[in-house]
């Protein structure tokens, strides 16, 4: 079966770093992706790593280490809007599996 | 055009009624998508569709019937349902269907579903 942790909540000030870790154990793994979600809304796409490394995408970084199931998301200079919920969704057989979610709180 | 739409935002249904929920893009994907998703609760997958075809059925019940007419839309239709089927129902779209690569995943904005 599939198995993905992430944490559950995390609070950061305005102008800070956030790392939001996530850790899986899929098969027939092809790739993982984030995607932040608004109290409400739909997820949007953050990033896509399928190969180890990190990946920037302006204040938005993945992390992904094939071999030990592991991959980061890094947010940097927090905004307020930065508030919502981070899904970690390894994708197993072509399908995508969603973590429970991390909500980051932002505070002022 | 870079969306995906759902109509409706909002549905409430009794147990005995028939309802249908519709999706649409109009960006040339080909595998389309229908999540179930409750409160607080990641997306839980209910349906592919590639090509048009149903290629994947996580087991769910036949009180939900899913019908691709064409490359664009996408149907759900409701019958029967149960007051804990009461959730939000996400609609994706990709390019490709569930090959590797990039095949990032839209999401249209949801309909909210309540089963009284």
């Amino acid at each position: 079966g599939q198995n993905i942790d992430q944490p559950t909540e995390m609070t950061a000030t305005e102008g800070a770093i956030v790392q939001i870790n996530c850790t899986y154990q899929t098969s027939g793994f092809n790739g993982l992706f984030w995607y932040q979600q608004h109290a409400g809304e739909a997820p949007t796409f953050l990033s896509y790593n399928v190969l180890d490394g990190l990946e920037e995408k302006g204040r938005f970084s993945s992390f992904l280490s094939r071999s030990k199931g592991y991959s980061y998301l890094l947010l940097k200079e927090l905004q307020m809007k930065d508030s919502a919920s981070y899904l970690c969704a390894p994708r197993s057989w072509g399908k995508l599996q969603f973590g429970a979610g991390t909500q980051v709180v932002v505070t002022p | 055009d870079t969306e995906v739409t759902q109509t409706p935002k909002h549905l409430v249904m009794g147990m005995t009624n028939k309802k249908s929920l519709k999706c649409e893009q109009h960006m040339g994907h080909r595998a389309m998508y229908w999540y179930k998703q409750k409160a607080k609760k990641p997306p839980e997958l209910m349906f592919v569709y590639s090509y048009e075809k149903l290629s994947i059925n996580e087991s769910v019940p036949s009180r939900f019937s899913p019908e691709c007419p064409n490359s664009s839309l996408l149907n759900l239709h409701l019958h029967a349902l149960q007051p804990e089927d009461s959730a939000l129902y996400l609609c994706a779209s990709s390019q490709e269907g569930l090959a590797g690569g990039y095949n990032e995943q839209f999401f249209g904005p949801g309909t909210r579903l309540t089963v009284l």
